[in-house]
C-alpha cells in the first residue's frame, strides 16, 4: 500500500525557511519523481517542481531562486526547502507522485511576521 | 509558461444532468514523444487532487465511465455525462508536456 505523508512547522515566520518533508513508502524513489505542490487557502492548485527517480530536478521558474528540493532514499523521504518567506506563500504544501496518482494528505504552512 | 485557461469558473448541475468542462492551453501540449499530457483532477472538499484522467483520454482505475476526456493540440474537454452527488468539487486540468507543469484555475461543480 502505498502512502505520502508531509511534516512540516505549521508556522514559519517571514524571511524565514521553510522544510517540509515527504515520507513515502510503497514504492522506491528511484523509480518514480516526486513533486510538490502547494495550495494557498481558497485558491488553486501550484506546481512547485519534482525531484526524478535519477535524482535530477525541475522547479517552478517563479520560484526557482528560493526553492530547493532532494531527498535521502535510504530513509525514503524527499525535502522541500524555500527561503525568505513571505506571506503569500501560505499554503497547504502537497508530496506526490503524479504518475501513479499518489498524493499526500498536506500539510499546512503559515507564515506570519 | 503554458497557460491552461479553464472554463468556467463554477458549474451548478441537477443530479442525472450531463457537465462539460473546457480547458485551453497557450501552446500545443503534443509531446516529443507524440504523447499528449494532459490529466483532469477532482480535488473533492478537505481532500488532496484525485486524477480522473490522463494522456487527454485515459480513465485512471476505478474512475466511473460517465466521465469522459477528449482534445488534442491546445483544446480539451472534460464531460460528465450524469452527475451524481459524489462529482460536487473543484475539477483541475493539469498540463505535463512542458516545465513547468501547469494547472488550470479550477472549475467549482455544485450539485442543484
Amino acid at each position: 500500500q502505498v502512502q505520502m505523508k508531509e511534516t512540516g512547522p505549521g508556522l514559519v515566520q517571514t524571511t524565514q525557511t521553510l522544510s517540509v518533508t515527504c515520507t513515502v513508502s510503497g514504492f522506491s524513489l528511484t523509480s518514480y519523481g516526486v513533486h510538490w505542490v502547494r495550495q494557498a487557502p481558497g485558491k488553486g492548485l501550484e506546481w512547485m517542481g519534482i525531484i526524478w527517480g535519477d535524482g535530477s530536478t525541475n522547479y517552478n521558474s517563479a520560484l526557482k531562486s528560493r526553492l530547493s528540493i532532494s531527498r535521502d532514499t535510504s530513509k525514503s523521504q524527499v525535502f522541500l526547502t524555500m527561503n525568505s518567506l513571505q506571506t503569500d506563500d501560505t499554503a497547504v504544501y502537497y508530496c506526490a507522485s503524479i504518475t501513479n496518482d499518489y498524493w499526500g494528505q498536506g500539510v499546512m504552512v503559515t507564515v506570519s511576521s | 509558461d503554458v497557460v491552461m485557461t479553464q472554463t468556467p469558473v463554477s458549474l451548478s448541475v441537477a443530479i442525472g444532468q450531463p457537465a462539460s468542462i473546457s480547458c485551453k492551453s497557450s501552446q500545443s501540449l503534443v509531446g516529443t514523444s507524440g504523447k499528449t499530457y494532459l490529466n483532469w483532477l477532482l480535488q473533492r472538499p478537505g481532500q488532496s487532487p484525485k486524477r480522473l484522467i490522463y494522456l487527454v483520454s485515459k480513465l485512471d482505475s476505478g474512475i466511473p465511465d460517465r466521465f469522459s476526456g477528449s482534445g488534442s493540440e491546445t483544446d480539451f474537454t472534460l464531460k460528465i455525462s450524469r452527475v451524481e452527488a459524489d462529482d460536487l468539487g473543484v475539477y483541475y486540468c493539469l498540463q505535463g508536456t512542458h516545465f513547468p507543469l501547469t494547472f488550470g484555475s479550477g472549475t467549482k461543480l455544485e450539485i442543484k
